[in-house]
């Protein structure tokens, strides 16, 4: 079968750094998403990794591991409005005319003063 | 500003009373998804149009149905809502055929039945 874990729930406090880590098993391997969901929106796109590596970008970044199957989402200086939901998404293998996305379940962000 | 719109944003049905969901979107990408969300759980896809062309996903029940009349719009039909249907629904967009194009999420329907 073909599963993505998410630790359920993180916190932490205001001006900090969080990781939050995505473990990945899926037949076939296209990149990796992270995407931000704030309570009751839609996700919104925050990255797209394929190859190993960290991506940075402004105070989030990812990174992959391939050969591992894991990335991991740094936040650095935390801000209240980073309380959400972020969500790990693998691209598979092509199937008809497009690729799966298969999602993880999101990790809940808890910010704190 | 280039978007996904979903409406109603809040829908309200009884028991069995079919419901119709709308998405359009001015991105113009070729490919439309339906999910379903449920709190704390993954956006599980129902089916996508990539073009004209209907990809039902295999568990997607039969009282979900979909039209896509035109590049821009895509409507999800639930025929009998069930208690277990009460869930976000979410419409995304993307350009096809290339594995890193991310999705576009319009705001989401929330969905209660009574």
């Amino acid at each position: 079968g073909q599963n993505i874990d998410q630790p359920t729930e993180m916190t932490a406090t205001e001006g900090a750094i969080v990781q939050i880590n995505c473990t990945y098993q899926t037949s076939g391997f296209n990149g990796l998403f992270w995407y931000q969901q704030h309570a009751g929106e839609a996700p919104t796109f925050l990255s797209y990794n394929v190859l190993d590596g960290l991506e940075e970008k402004g105070r989030f970044s990812s990174f992959l591991s391939r050969s591992k199957g894991y990335s991991y989402l740094l936040l650095k200086e935390l801000q209240m409005k980073d309380s959400a939901s972020y969500l790990c998404a693998v691209r598979g293998v092509r199937r008809d005319s497009n690729y799966q996305l298969i999602w993880g379940a999101g990790t809940k962000l808890i910010i704190k003063p | 500003d280039a978007m996904v719109i979903q409406n109603p944003r809040y829908q309200v049905t009884q028991f069995g009373k079919p419901v119709t969901l709308s998405c359009s979107q001015t991105l113009n990408h070729n490919v439309m998804y339906w999910y379903q969300q449920k709190s704390s759980q993954a956006p599980k896809l129902l089916f996508h149009y990539y073009d004209k062309d209907f990809n039902n996903e295999a568990d997607t029940p039969d009282n979900f149905q979909s039209r896509r009349p035109n590049t821009s719009f895509c409507f999800l039909d639930i025929r009998s809502p069930g208690l277990g249907d009460a869930a976000m629904y979410l419409c995304a967009t993307s350009r096809g055929g290339t594995p890193s194009n991310e999705q576009f999420f319009g705001p989401g329907t929330r969905l209660t039945v009574l």
